[in-house]
Order: C-alpha cells, then structure tokens, then sequence
C-alpha cells in the first residue's frame, strides 16, 4: 500500500522569503507525485506533477519540486513568498492501484 | 467549459434525513470520485467509477451510495445522515483510467466543493 506523509501541518513565512513544504512518500510501483493548492473555501488546484520525465519539476506561480528516489521525499519549494501564497497544500502520490492524499499544510504568510 | 460543478454550496440536514449531492462534469473524463474533507486528514476517498454504469468503493464508503448512468453526472447518496458526516465533498474528474482506479499520470479537475453540516 502507499501513503503519503507532510511533514508539517503549519508553515509560517515572511512575504519575500523562501517557503519549503516537505512531503515524503512510499509506494511498491513507480509513482506519479502531484502537489495541489486549495485557497481558502474554493476547490483544489493542480501546482504541478512528477510522472517519470525530469527530477526537477516545474509548476504555476513560481514553484517548483524536485523528485528523490532515494530519500522518497518530493519538497515544495518557492523561492520568495507571496501573501496571495497563502492556502493549504495537498501533497498527493498516485500510481496505477491507487491514489492517496496527505493530510496537508497549511502556509501562512506574513506581511 | 465549465468543468466540474457541484450543487448545492451549502446544506444543513437532521440527522436520519437523505440526500443527494449533485456532481457534474463537461470534459468528457471517464474517471470520477467524490472525497471528503476533514481538518487534519486531507481528502479520503469515498466512491469512483472509471465509467458509465461502473462504481466502486473507495476508504471510507460507509453510509453513501452513487450511481453513474451517463459519463457526465456522478450523484452521491447519503442514505441516513449522521452527525460524522459533517464535512466537505469534493467531486472530482480525470481523463483516462488505469482499469481499476484513475489514470496516474493525469491530473484531477476539483468541484468547488460542498459544504455539509448534520445537526
């Protein structure tokens, strides 16, 4: 079975800092990785997703994630927070039996 | 296109009273699922179906019932609504399936949600 661990709950950051969101997983197949963002009371939006091409993935709004094999994590990285930023962040590991959430991070961003 | 709607917005029931939570979608996507959403543990599948007249069970499915008779439309069913079924429902589309589950390489199209409150 697969899972999928965010490693913090809450992230606070200060507007024009960096934000990192961590995410681990496991999973017994090659996984696709997806990090989605859900603004306040509105649906989720897909940020961007790993499926076997390059490590290095690139998303909307400035973020980006790299995939580690090794070290099973999949991090979400923005180089400088923005308040519009502001939302919770669903790290999501799928493959060809299965599809599983984490429980998510909530980012706030400070003025 | 409008993508994935869901009505209502908002709905307030007694408990033991049904209901039917209305999920669309204009994109032709074979596979569609409903979650919910609870604070501290992201979204839990509860029903999906990789196509018309096909439905399966997802992690918690106790208590709902759907149907998919058109590719289109995905109602959920609350048979006899309960207080912990006060939550967030999200339905949800995807292009393609795997057979038995979503097409993993493929994002998912959110509805804007519903909010459900059982007193």
């Amino acid at each position: 079975a697969q899972s999928v661990t965010q490693l913090d709950s809450h992230v606070s950051v200060s507007e024009g800092t960096p934000v990192l969101l961590r995410c681990n997983y496991s999973s017994s197949y090659s996984p696709s990785l997806f990090w989605y963002v859900q603004h306040p009371n509105k649906g989720l939006q897909l940020l961007l997703k790993y499926t076997s091409a390059a490590t290095l993935v690139k998303g909307i709004n400035g973020f980006e994630a790299e995939f580690k094999k090794s070290e099973t994590s999949f991090h979400l990285t923005k180089p400088s927070a923005h308040m519009s930023d502001a939302a919770e962040y669903f790290c999501v590991v799928s493959d060809l039996r299965d599809m599983r959430f984490g429980a998510g991070t909530r980012l706030t961003v400070k003025p | 296109n409008a993508g994935v709607t869901q009505t209502p917005k908002f709905q307030v029931l007694k408990t033991g009273q049904s209901m039917t939570l209305q999920c669309a979608q204009d994109m032709n996507h074979e596979y569609m699922s409903w979650y919910r959403q609870d604070p501290g543990m992201g979204l839990r599948l509860i029903h999906y179906s990789v196509g018309a007249g096909i439905t399966d069970q997802g992690e918690v499915p106790n208590g709902y019932n759907v149907s998919r008779s058109t590719t289109e439309d995905f109602p959920l069913r609350l048979l006899s609504a309960a207080p912990s079924q006060t939550s967030v429902y999200f339905c949800a589309s995807s292009d393609g399936t795997s057979g038995r589950g979503p097409n993993p390489y493929n994002e998912q199209f959110f509805g804007p949600g519903t909010r459900l409150t059982v007193l």
